[in-house]
């Protein structure tokens, strides 16, 4: 079973400062397998990110996925005050079929 | 617009079944391009994927929680259910439905449903 783990647990910033978040797998996972997804309290997560790189429909481009292998990296260039949430990052596998999730990176307001 | 909707009991005594039901409008769940998935998250806490299904019936369960865990679906109504066996207070959580692209990864959700395991 591959782990994700997310980091820091909590990143403190103001509206648009540059946040950067980090996920390390502990074996090098598919990039067309790893996705970002926002959670905000009280509502259901929205996906982000698919395929470490791609934005979803109707996300604004100030977010970006990157990373390869093993760490993967989620920036928000200039964050919004609507930017302040949870943050997970998900890997899915394929032997067998399986997904997991990271524990998750909350972005709060300094 | 897709829209996921998950219905079913909030309370569930310890040892016994919950079930919920996620009914899927706005597109179908025969689509031969998605997974239909239960992703569950305990209060304070991460998620966690339960298990996923395609319209053929073809499903994937988290090895966890696979000896306890029976999904399915029914086309003609566009639903699919989730059945977890054997609660506990462990299984207290908010569940989530999900379209899934491919079982890669969760295109929409649904609200969510809180259930609570208790006596």
């Amino acid at each position: 079973e591959i782990v994700l783990t997310q980091s820091p647990d909590t990143l403190s910033l103001s509206p648009g400062e540059r946040a950067t978040l980090s996920c390390r797998a502990s074996q090098s996972i598919s990039s067309n397998y790893l996705a970002w997804y926002q959670q905000k309290p009280g509502k259901a997560p929205r996906l982000l990110i698919y395929g470490t790189s791609s934005r979803a429909a109707d996300i604004p481009d100030r977010f970006s996925g990157s990373g390869s292998g093993t760490d993967f990296t989620l920036t928000v260039s200039s964050l919004e005050p609507e930017d302040f949430a949870v943050y997970y990052c998900q890997q899915y596998g394929s032997s067998p079929p399986e997904l997991t999730f990271g524990g998750g990176t909350k972005v709060e307001i300094k | 617009q897709l829209q996921l909707q998950e219905s079913g009991p909030g309370l569930v005594k310890p040892s016994e079944t919950l079930s919920l039901t996620c009914t899927v409008s706005g597109g179908s769940i025969s689509s031969s391009s998605y997974y239909w998935g239960w992703i569950r998250q305990p209060p304070g806490k991460g998620l966690e994927w339960i298990g996923s299904i395609y319209y053929s019936g073809s499903t994937y369960y988290n090895p966890s929680l696979k000896s306890r865990v029976t999904i399915s679906v029914d086309t003609s109504k566009n639903q699919f259910s989730l059945k977890l066996s054997s609660v506990t207070a462990a299984d207290t959580a908010v569940y989530y439905c999900a379209r899934q692209r491919s079982m890669v990864y969760a295109t929409g959700w649904g609200q969510g449903t809180l259930v609570t395991v208790s006596s």
